[in-house]
């Protein structure tokens, strides 16, 4: 069954810095991984999509990094701004039947 | 505009009560889930639906029940077997293997 990981569960940063969000997962036989935002009390945003054959992904001021032999992804924020302050979740798809598996989520507070 | 909609925001049960949670798409999407979030966990999967008139079981799919009647619509049913039916509940839907675009989210909590 596939677990997926996210360190720190939650992070505070001043205004300004760069966010590095971490995701493990235990099998690596995937057929994408996503990462999704959520607002307290809201459903999910997805915010970058990675094929399993894919290295990155890239969307404005977010990164995503895919290294699927050793099981990790790395969601990186450039230059954070109150506004980015959320919960970030990621989510691993199955290959074999696109079935989600979910990380607990880290929640980011990016202080003015 | 197309989207996801969910109804009600909140939803109150009473012990013993079946409660019926409400998921419309009208963005053509062959597929749809539900999922069970709570505090401190990741989401995790009810039911899911590829195509109508079909379902399978996910992860927590015990004292739950759907229906997939027509494509745009995937209710799902809190049964009085559900004894810790409080959480929150989220409807997605897809294209095969593509992006799940999530609803706005139901609230349940028990009176």
């Amino acid at each position: 069954k596939q677990e997926v990981t996210q360190i720190p569960a939650a992070l505070s940063v001043p205004e300004g810095e760069n966010l590095v969000l971490n995701c493990s997962f235990t099998d690596s036989a995937i057929y994408n991984l996503q990462w999704f935002r959520q607002d307290p009390g809201k459903g999910l945003t997805s915010l970058l999509l990675i094929q399993s054959s894919q290295r990155e992904q890239t969307s404005g001021r977010l990164n995503a990094s895919l290294d699927k032999s050793s099981g990790r992804s790395t969601l990186y924020i450039a230059a954070s701004q109150p506004g980015d302050s959320a919960t970030y979740l990621c989510a691993v798809a199955s290959s074999n039947d696109y079935k989600l598996s979910f990380g607990a989520g880290t929640t980011v507070t990016v202080r003015a | 505009d197309g989207g996801i909609t969910q109804s009600p925001k909140y939803l109150f049960r009473k012990e013993g009560q079946n409660v019926t949670l409400s998921c419309e798409q009208n963005l053509n999407h062959d597929a749809m889930y539900w999922y069970r979030q709570d505090p401190g966990q990741g989401l995790r999967l009810i039911y899911y639906s590829q195509i109508v008139n079909d379902f399978q079981k996910g992860d927590i799919a015990e004292g739950y029940s759907v229906s997939r009647e027509k494509k745009e619509s995937f209710p799902l049913t809190v049964t009085s077997a559900q004894k810790n039916p409080t959480a929150f509940y989220l409807c997605a839907s897809s294209h095969s293997g593509a992006t799940q675009y999530f609803g706005p989210g139901t609230r349940l909590l028990v009176l």
